[in-house]
């Protein structure tokens, strides 16, 4: 039984690109939810999606969106990146009103 | 701003010892996680503890909840090198389950042999 799946494992981008984070939740998991962990700290909450639809949302600026497929997988998008924007970023699935969520190993995105 | 804040924020052990982690937060909970993690790789559910629970034990670990004072402890009995790692609470937000996760700064613990 596959855990939570993310790909790419690494990434470098420029600023202004445009990357896409993609992410496979834990088999029978409907509940996908996004994370970004900087250098040093917790991870920080981005959104939530169940049922294709963002239910809830972190402190992060609009150019952070995502989208969940009908298989459940999800894609985290980041427009006009930042030299902040690098970190972690860190997938975890669940089920609906569940509460453990299972977290992938991460994409460590650079941004220069 | 981060609910949970871990204490100490690092601690070094010997192999043996007891390592013991405290986390506090601020606003009321469902539930309270603990999650360990390897060298910036993804995280691993180590335990859940319920809002009305006091304690729950797995393994070596044991953690412990005090809903009055708005903290937790994890405790790592008889550690090894392996148990070498990042460790992180995390409490559900608004209190209610399947929610997004808050997270502290963590504790990062080395035991060394």
């Amino acid at each position: 039984d596959a855990g939570v799946t993310q790909s790419p494992t690494h990434l470098i981008k420029t600023r202004g690109q445009q990357v896409t984070l993609r992410c496979s939740p834990k088999s029978g998991h409907d509940t996908v939810s996004w994370y970004q962990q900087a250098l040093g700290q917790g991870p920080q909450f981005i959104f939530q999606y169940y049922e294709e639809e963002e239910r809830q949302r972190g402190n992060f600026p609009d150019r952070f969106s995502g989208h969940q497929f009908p298989n459940y997988s999800s894609e985290l998008n980041v427009n006009a990146l930042l030299l902040g924007d690098s970190a972690l970023y860190l997938c975890a699935s669940s089920l609906r009103q569940g509460n453990e969520q299972y977290f992938g190993p991460g994409t460590r995105l650079t941004v220069t | 701003s981060q609910q949970g804040e871990e204490d100490p924020q690092a601690l070094s052990i010997q192999e043996g010892e007891n390592a013991t982690m405290n986390c506090s937060y601020k606003t009321s909970i469902n539930n309270l996680q603990w999650y360990r993690q390897n060298s910036g790789r993804g995280l691993v559910h180590l335990i859940l503890i319920r809002s009305n629970e006091r304690e729950k034990h797995s393994g070596r670990l044991r953690v412990t909840l005090d809903t009055s004072k708005k903290s937790s402890s994890l405790l790592i009995t008889a550690s090894r090198a392996a148990d070498t790692a990042s460790y992180f609470c995390a409490t559900d937000a608004y209190g209610q389950a399947g929610t997004a996760l808050i997270f502290g700064k963590g504790t990062t613990l080395s035991v060394s042999s």
